[in-house]
């Protein structure tokens, strides 16, 4: 198994709060990819990092920025939560952008 | 636009039973990669494979077996003799490459769920 840790595994907080998630990898990918669970959406990709420094947007970038200062550790903030943002957000990672992606083992996050 | 269908939202058969679990996909790529990962109750997702576009060999690997059909645009998979240990939800993704600057992510189907009843 790839050795990808989150933290925390399940949050609960209310709205207007800021939550920040942490991925954490030991693999040296230099990819690194957050998604989030919905019932009815399968998964979409909310923000990747290319290597240290360089991200970008996904499908679903409103509400929540990223942050990578090191290749293992890859950061999920949402500044203010609101309840459409309760969800399950998996991290994942892969050496090469069209290779074989593995995931991490989720986050539940519950925003009251 | 990129686009993966699976069509059946759930299925339920009994063990011992052959299951297939359809995805079709739309791409303006002539590279990409297709997955199939699994769900499990545990919520983890698992890696299960892996074929890029330039693949249309059938793959086989123990009960689980692959279709990959580029004239109906098509990634099916099909469970053989079934257990209640492949009860999981199944997602088909695809990836290509390098369109439109997303390097590489996946864009995920909204999942089979299949239940196999002992």
């Amino acid at each position: 198994d790839a050795g990808i840790t989150q933290s925390p595994r399940h949050k609960v907080t209310e709205t207007g709060t800021p939550v920040t998630l942490r991925c954490h990898q030991t693999e040296n990918h230099r990819y690194m990819y957050w998604y989030r669970q919905d019932p009815g959406h399968g998964l979409r990709l909310i923000h990747y990092s290319y290597g240290v420094k360089d991200t970008d947007k996904g499908e679903v970038s409103d509400g929540y920025s990223v942050s990578r200062s090191k290749t293992e550790d890859f950061l999920l903030t949402l500044e203010s939560a609101t309840s459409s943002q309760t969800s399950v957000y998996f991290c994942a990672i892969s050496e090469l952008p069209k290779e074989t992606q593995y995931f991490g083992p989720g986050t539940r996050l519950l925003v009251l | 636009a990129q686009k993966v269908t699976q069509a059946q939202t759930e299925i339920s058969v009994v063990e011992k039973e052959d299951v297939t679990l359809d995805c079709v996909y739309e791409t303006r790529d002539t590279t990409y990669y297709l997955f199939w990962y699994k769900q499990p109750p545990s919520g983890e997702l698992v890696f299960l494979i892996r074929r890029n576009s330039f693949d249309e060999q059938n793959e086989i690997s123990g009960r689980y077996s692959w279709n990959f059909q580029k004239s109906t645009s098509s990634f099916n998979f099909t469970i053989t003799a079934s257990q209640v240990v492949d009860s999981a939800v199944y997602f088909c993704a695809l990836s290509e490459a390098w369109y439109g600057g997303s390097q590489g992510n996946l864009i995920f189907g909204k999942g089979t769920k299949l239940s196999v009843k002992p």
